[in-house]
């Protein structure tokens, strides 16, 4: 079983959609966590950390639900820009290095 | 304002060829990682390192070398190319322990081909 699993899409949804991705951990012990972005053929970039009691920023609503072993994000009119491949982004309690487990990512794709 | 600088961008190698990939960042952070990125899977981490003159494994080693005698640059080298070291590589740094408000930040990656 895979650490980090997502669903891996693609999600085609409109402009203006709602969409949600989820993403299951193995590691109860697990530590931190993320949502990267990562545009096609790019470098992944940080588009927001998770915390425990779920947070905000814009359009994007992250939740995390320790109890499950699940993170979820939730993006609010879909704009085309949105469009990319998300990565669910874990670190497990492993001393003091910043050692990050990767999902292999949940492609989004938002049409005209 | 570089961040993390990947060089090459694009390489092709014949099988057993070695070479080496470099990475530099100017942000004067401790912690550097190199991962590979395969279609399908998640970034898996290679080779690490947590400060000057100290390195160790990560989840994919095998076939892969890295030094780090100076904060700032990060090389990975490929001893022996097989085919199955095709793949894309990124470099990535970070300062902190990986807590909830560490970010790491990637260079822009290696597409690497092995022939």
């Amino acid at each position: 079983r895979k650490e980090v699993e997502q669903d891996p899409g693609p999600f085609n949804v409109p402009e203006g959609a709602t969409v949600a991705f989820n993403c299951t951990y193995s590691n109860s012990a697990s530590q931190s966590f993320f949502w990267y972005r990562q545009d096609c053929r790019k470098e992944p970039k940080l588009l927001m950390s998770v915390y425990s009691s779920g947070n905000e920023d814009g359009r994007f609503t992250a939740q995390l639900n320790r109890a499950s072993q699940y993170i979820s994000l939730l993006i609010r009119d879909s704009k085309l820009s949105d469009s990319a491949t998300y990565l669910c982004v874990v670190k497990p309690i492993s001393g003091g290095y910043n050692k990050l487990i990767f999902g292999a990512g949940t492609r989004l794709a938002v049409h005209p | 304002n570089a961040g993390v600088t990947q060089t090459p961008k694009f390489q092709v190698l014949k099988t057993g060829q070695s070479m080496t990939l470099q990475c530099a960042q100017d942000m004067n952070h401790e912690y550097m990682s190199w991962y590979r990125q395969d279609p399908g899977m998640g970034l898996r981490l290679i080779h690490y390192s947590v400060g000057a003159g100290i390195t160790d494994q990560g989840e994919v080693p095998n076939g892969y070398n890295v030094s780090r005698s100076t904060t700032e640059d990060f090389p990975l080298r490929l001893l022996s190319a097989a085919p199955s070291q095709t793949s894309v590589y990124f470099c990535a740094s970070s300062s902190g322990t990986g807590g909830t408000n560490t970010e790491a930040f990637f260079g822009q990656g290696t597409r690497l081909t092995v022939v």
